[in-house]
């Protein structure tokens, strides 16, 4: 099962792109990477998903490195109500780690 | 459209008290899931299902029951409640266990916040 690496905060200003980074190195061909958000203590939020192509949808862009071992999930104008614990996710592992806690400043 | 539904929101029990988590969902989903959340963690999977009459163990099922009689409904038991218990519990639904087939993403409810005491 792969195992997934993110920073545990990150800090973005509010109206700039937001960046976050998640290294599955050990992510096998047929694995998908799912991202979600949590919001304060709510239930998680999916975002999007993909598994060798960059994906966009309403909420965000992900971009998936050609040799699939990280991705980086792209907020494009992060507002205040972005701040939130943001997963990375193998797919069907299911394992949720600790997150990155991103912090939208005004 | 509900979605999951989680119930109670809150409960506080004494060490050795029982009660059974609610969770239902609207949405025809035949996977269902149950999650457990300590603080500053990620959460960590404690049952799931595949169908109505089919359970499975997760990743920390010691002191948990689960049954699913029915597609829309899948409690969660805890027979005799310890303070490590303590956390919020989520559940959450989707089409299939295997997202990676087609755009299946789980649905959450919005949680149930334990205290042991």
């Amino acid at each position: 099962d792969a195992k997934t690496t993110q920073p545990p905060s990150m800090d973005c200003a509010e109206g700039r792109a937001a960046n976050l980074p998640c290294n599955h190195s050990t992510i096998s061909g047929n694995e998908y990477v799912y991202w979600y958000r949590q919001i304060h203590s709510q239930g998680p939020q999916y975002i999007i998903h993909g598994l060798k192509n960059n994906e966009t949808n309403e909420m965000a862009s992900l971009i998936i490195t050609e040799d699939r071992k990280s991705s980086t999930l792209i907020l494009p104008h992060a507002t205040l109500r972005d701040t939130a614990v943001y997963y990375c996710i193998p797919v069907p592992d299911m394992r949720f780690g600790a997150g990155t806690r991103l912090t939208v400043k005004p | 459209n509900a979605g999951v539904t989680q119930t109670p929101k809150f409960r506080i029990l004494k060490i050795g008290q029982s009660m059974t988590l609610q969770c239902t969902q609207d949405m025809n989903h035949n996977y269902m899931y149950w999650y457990r959340q300590d603080p500053g963690m990620g959460l960590k999977l404690i049952y799931y299902s595949v169908g109505a009459g089919i359970t499975d163990k997760g990743e920390v099922p010691n002191g948990y029951n689960v049954s699913r009689s029915t597609t829309e409904d899948f409690p969660l038991r805890l027979e005799l409640a310890a303070p490590s218990q303590t956390s919020v519990y989520f559940c959450a639904s989707s089409y299939s266990r295997r997202m990676g087939v087609g755009n299946q993403p789980q649905h959450f409810g919005d949680g149930t916040r334990l205290s042991i005491l």
